[in-house]
């Protein structure tokens, strides 16, 4: 069973921190994604990479960046955290990233920003 | 426009109706398509795969349209546990990523 686990379930921030989430899956998986989700807007992909070291923007980049380091392991970083990227923060992986791939999902870290 | 298009409910049905839920895609070269599941402050798992010919797993039954880019997904004998919110997803050829819709959520009563 694939596990992907997040360093935190929620998280309380002031304007101005450095935030870092932590995201490690356990399936030897090659692509990995952050994606944050708010109310009437879905999920909305942040960052992805599809190898060690590699990454890609994807539709809301801004304010945000991650680092791949080791293969396992998907850090987002909000350099500056500011009242509105206040969201739930979703971590997901899969295997290749392959059209018929399954994306498998963290429980989720709420970050609320004050 | 949204590329992938839910009515976000709510839907409310008793225990045992049928209820079936639309999606409408815009990208004509959408290549994937599947209903995701996501319960109450729980991370989206996958339901199921949306083949082009239609495709069942016990209750529920997914339908996918292309010619007029629409995905159904229809659920027989609803249960309280059916009760979440059901994310059309597409996998777009153009940009190798998925397109999560806002969601679709269903409330099953006794």
């Amino acid at each position: 069973d694939v596990k992907v686990t997040q360093s935190s379930r929620y998280l309380v921030k002031r304007t101005g921190e450095k935030v870092f989430l932590e995201c490690v899956q356990d399936m030897d998986h090659e692509n990995m994604f952050w994606y944050r989700q708010d109310p009437g807007l879905g999920l909305r992909l942040i960052y992805f990479s599809y190898d060690v070291k590699m990454k890609e923007k994807g539709d809301i980049p801004e304010g945000y960046s991650v680092s791949r380091e080791k293969k396992e392991r998907f850090s987002l970083i909000l350099e500056s955290a500011s009242t509105n990227q206040t969201s739930m923060y979703l971590c997901a992986s899969s295997l290749s990233g392959g059209p018929s791939d399954t994306q498998y999902f963290g429980p989720g870290t709420r970050l609320t920003v004050l | 426009r949204k590329e992938v298009e839910q009515d976000p409910g709510p839907f409310n049905v008793p225990e045992g109706a049928t209820v079936a839920f639309n999606c409408t895609y815009s990208n004509s070269a959408s290549q994937s398509f599947f209903w995701y599941r996501q319960d109450c402050r729980k991370e989206p798992k996958l339901l199921m795969s949306v083949y082009s010919s239609g495709n069942e797993d016990g209750r529920f039954t997914a339908q996918l349209n292309r010619a007029s880019q629409y995905i159904s997904l229809l659920i027989r004998d609803s249960k309280l546990s059916d009760s979440a919110t059901y994310l059309c997803v597409v996998f777009s050829g153009n940009t190798g990523k998925l397109i999560f819709g806002q969601g679709t959520t269903l409330q099953v009563k006794p």
